[in-house]
């Protein structure tokens, strides 16, 4: 089986500048999160998608966070502008119904 | 208070020993609990679900106690490839997502 893609592995930006960072989940898995882990921190959640519909996005900061799942499978998450508390692993994680979610590798920002 | 707190280690054992973890959480509502294994910048992995009657998995056992919110898990005859950080996750009803705590970080030498 394959596994949830994430793309790209690392990323390397100054404040205030854009990023995006692409996920791909597990075929059929309908419930999809992105997590973010700053170092030495367990991961935390930025928001959940049930299909292409938000379930909590309730800890996205929502003036510089956004995501989408337009079409109910791979998903976009942006920054913009960064900040360089922003610094961190950026995972995606899906689940067939919202239970033990699969992570894929992570995206690593550094932004200086 | 933290939903989801643990043991702030780190935890240095020897190949062989018997290590346990703690975790204790705030939610009583919360209904799915897990442990997760993640190594040194690797993504978390599931280790295995708990289960309020206890379960083991070779050398793992967890424990859940609902009345105290207290989750535990055992690891006996330690091994070098035991070395990672154990995340305490912890899950509302259906639909919600899961709650990590900060981690436990494990490590076994010769």
């Amino acid at each position: 089986e394959a596994g949830v893609a994430q793309s790209p592995r690392y990323k390397i930006i100054e404040k205030r500048q854009s990023v995006a960072f692409w996920c791909n989940p597990i075929s059929g898995h309908a419930t999809l999160y992105w997590y973010q882990q700053i170092l030495g921190q367990g991961p935390k959640l930025l928001i959940q998608f049930q299909n292409n519909g938000v379930v909590d996005d309730s800890q996205l900061p929502k003036d510089r966070f956004s995501a989408e799942r337009l079409k109910g499978v791979d998903s976009t998450l942006k920054i913009q502008p960064a900040k360089l508390e922003d610094s961190a692993v950026y995972l995606c994680a899906s689940s067939v119904s919202g239970g033990a979610g699969l992570f894929g590798p992570g995206t690593r920002l550094t932004v200086l | 208070r933290k939903e989801v707190e643990q043991d702030p280690g780190p935890f240095n054992v020897p190949e062989g020993a018997t290590v346990a973890f703690n975790c204790t959480y705030s939610n009583s509502a919360s209904q799915s609990f897990f442990w997760y294994r993640q190594d040194c910048r690797k993504e978390p992995k599931l280790l295995m679900s708990v289960y309020s009657s206890g379960n083991e998995d070779g050398r793992f056992t967890a424990q859940l106690n609902r009345a105290s919110q207290y989750i535990s898990l055992l690891i006996r005859d330690s091994k070098l490839s035991d070395s990672a950080t154990y995340l305490c996750v912890v899950k509302g009803q259906a639909g919600t997502a899961l709650i990590f705590g900060k981690g436990t970080t494990l490590s076994v030498s010769s």
